[in-house]
């Protein structure tokens, strides 16, 4: 098993959708959690840490649940721009802030 | 200019050849990380750096070396490369200890390498 899992996609919403998306970690000693973003073929980039509490950013909203090991995304009235893969990351103090990825969840937003 | 860069940026070599990835960065950042990217794995962890001195093996360091020539150049080198380690390279940074909420890793380009 993975250690980090994301729900499988590809995800193709119309403009101005809701979408969220799903990722689970296995380890429970994970500290840090991220979503970065991925165009095609371009570098990833932080979209945003996810605290415990939850946080929100414009249209994107990140939440954890420690007891269920699990993080979601959340973006609201989709945008065109929205079309990337995106990335759920875990890390763990004691490896060093090694990133752990999940295989990524493609996003495509369609007029 | 970019603040992490990669050379060569696409690169198709044949089966048995010596590979150099290079990475440079001029963010200051002491840590330096090497990631390949395969379609459906997501990115895994090559070698990672914490300084010039310290050099720590990934997820999947076999196949591959590396060399920290200076706090703003990590180079990745295939010995002898083969098919299965056709993948996308990326190079990152971070300035501390990653993992914090704040902390973040920085991404080169990416180096797409094929071996036939």
């Amino acid at each position: 098993r993975k250690e980090v899992e994301q729900d499988p996609g590809p995800f193709n919403v119309p403009e101005g959708a809701t979408v969220a998306f799903n990722c689970t970690y296995s380890n429970s000693a994970s500290q840090s959690f991220f979503w970065y973003r991925q165009d095609c073929r371009k570098e990833p980039k932080l979209l945003m840490s996810v605290y415990s509490s939850g946080n929100e950013d414009g249209r994107f909203t990140a939440q954890l649940n420690r007891a269920s090991q699990y993080i979601s995304l959340l973006i609201r009235d989709s945008k065109l721009s929205d079309s990337a893969t995106y990335l759920c990351v875990v890390t763990h103090y004691n490896q060093g802030g090694k990133l752990i990825f999940g295989q990524g969840t493609e996003l495509s937003v369609k007029p | 200019d970019a603040d992490v860069t990669q050379t060569p940026r696409n690169r198709i070599t044949k089966t048995g050849k010596r590979i150099m990835l290079e990475c440079s960065q001029t963010k200051g950042h002491d840590r330096m990380y090497w990631y390949r990217q395969d379609p459906g794995l997501g990115l895994r962890l090559i070698y990672y750096s914490f300084d010039v001195k310290d050099i720590n093996k990934g997820e999947i360091s076999d196949g591959y070396s590396v060399s920290r020539q200076a706090q703003a150049k990590f180079s990745l080198s295939l010995e002898s490369a083969i098919p299965n380690q056709t993948a996308l390279y990326f190079c990152a940074t971070s300035d501390s200890l990653a993992g914090g909420p704040s902390d973040t890793q920085y991404f080169g380009p990416g180096t797409r390498l094929t071996v036939l």
